[in-house]
């Protein structure tokens, strides 16, 4: 069965550093794209960026280049998103997402981790 | 970017009820669509990818259609559990883009 399971909740102060988490489980980690998915309170869902473990190929949406850093450790089958200096606006749910892969490209999410909720404020 | 507008934001329905949720890419996307399922403190779950393609385990009533720029998901008869968001994902080209959601109400 494929899991991905995320780290727990964060609460941060403005300006802090993060790093949140999502172990793979069940699947070859290096063979999919992995990406994370931001849900702001009571809004849609947006893509942020991707990874491909097996050669650390790095994607993102020019929405977040340059604020979030993605990552992985295929080691221990970890992904990882990253901020340096977080912004009360970094509040959301953030998803990690397993993408189903077509001709070394990410398409659809077919898995997804139960979300971890980070929390900015002073 | 490409954009993804889905209508209608918000429906209203009853069980047993045909449910229609349509999507509209900002160019030309084949068949490089996928439709979640989104209920209220819990992650997305896919329904439908590359347009018409049910998900494994997913029931037979959620039906998928369109190719080009213009996409509609079905429910053919609304059951109870089915009361929830629902997303359109394009993923013809990098950033992938979602619609705006739809939320399906009592």
């Amino acid at each position: 069965e494929v899991q991905l399971v995320q780290s727990g909740a964060e609460v941060r102060k403005p300006g802090e550093s993060l790093k949140i988490s999502c172990k793979g489980s069940g699947y070859k980690f290096t063979s999919y794209w992995i990406g994370w998915v931001r849900q702001m309170p009571g809004k849609g869902l947006e893509w942020m960026g991707i990874i491909y473990p097996g050669d650390s190929d790095t994607r993102y949406s020019p929405s977040v280049r340059g604020q979030v850093t993605i990552s992985a450790d295929k080691s221990i089958s970890t992904a990882y998103l990253q901020w340096n200096s977080l912004k009360a606006s970094d509040t959301a749910m953030y998803y990690c997402a397993r993408h189903i892969p077509h001709s070394d490209s990410p398409t659809a999410i077919d898995s997804w981790g139960q979300g971890t909720q980070v929390i900015v404020s002073s | 970017d490409i954009q993804m507008t889905q209508s209608p934001s918000s429906v209203s329905a009853s069980v047993g009820d045909r449910v229609t949720i349509t999507c509209r890419a900002s160019q030309g996307i084949s068949s490089w669509l996928a439709w979640y399922q989104q209920k209220p403190g819990k992650a997305p779950k896919l329904l439908i990818y590359a347009a018409s393609s049910l998900q494994s385990g997913v029931p037979s009533r959620f039906s998928g259609s369109g190719s080009g720029t213009d996409f509609t998901l079905t429910i053919s008869s609304l059951q109870p559990e089915d009361f929830a968001t629902y997303y359109c994902q394009q993923a013809a080209s990098l950033p992938l883009t979602f619609g705006g959601g739809t939320k399906v109400q009592i």
